[in-house]
């Protein structure tokens, strides 16, 4: 199976810094999206970027799917930020799971 | 957007006795429904496929008389932990994929809040 490999595995950042996070598989995918997991356990849908470059606010996630990579970038980052940053892909209707970025911003 | 719910958020249970928590896509359908189960500080690992109508696909290792999976409507899945152990002890979470997004391998999965199970 699909090898989803996330790095790094912990960010500690104080308010206002940019951080870069990695998401590397080992297959071709049809399926890419980043999620947020807030201290709650709750999900949080980032992106469904499979290929490309995406903006939403502070937040922007590339994918170069021939390079089997996707990158996750965070610029001026709150506390609210906090928590593990799970990327998921799949090449049938399945995700897999990285083993995820936990991130903790200071104030 | 689209919004999935679980029901219940948390439920303590006695060792032998059986949960059944609940799946609903709330403002859509969903042909496919996912399973997953998350240990603390671990990622999540997929359990199962529900599909509307007919029988749930199991992932390599997880016991499908101990996690009955019922998928009965287009808004609504069920897994029911069965004769429930310590061991099963964990958060478990669904999703759900949008019946009219995109094409078999092109679509985006909506997540539940998820379910803290804690069997004593």
């Amino acid at each position: 199976g699909i090898q989803v490999e996330q790095s790094p595995p912990d960010l500690i950042l104080q308010e206002g810094a940019n951080s870069t996070l990695r998401c590397n598989f080992s297959d071709s995918v049809n399926n890419l999206q980043w999620f947020h997991q807030n201290p709650w356990g709750q999900l949080i849908n980032l992106f469904y970027i499979p290929s490309g470059t995406k903006q939403n606010g502070r937040l922007s996630a590339t994918t170069v799917a021939t390079e089997r990579y996707s990158l996750l970038y965070i610029s001026s980052s709150q506390t609210t930020d906090s928590g593990v940053y799970f990327c998921a892909v799949g090449n049938t209707d399945k995700l897999i799971f990285g083993t995820g970025t936990r991130l903790q911003v200071f104030p | 957007g689209a919004v999935v719910s679980q029901h219940p958020s948390r439920v303590i249970c006695k060792s032998g006795t059986s949960v059944k928590i609940e799946c609903r896509s709330l403002d859509f359908q969903a042909t496919t429904m996912f399973w997953y189960r998350q240990f603390p500080k671990q990622s999540l690992m997929l359990m199962a496929t529900s599909n509307e109508g007919s029988k749930a696909t199991y992932e390599q290792g997880v016991e499908k008389d101990k996690f009955l999976i019922n998928h009965a409507s287009l808004t609504l899945s069920t897994l029911t932990v069965t004769s429930a152990h310590p061991e099963d002890s964990s958060f478990y979470i669904c999703s759900a994929r949008d019946k009219l997004a995109g094409g078999f391998l092109h679509y985006e999965q909506y997540f539940g809040p998820g379910t803290r199970l804690t069997v004593t």
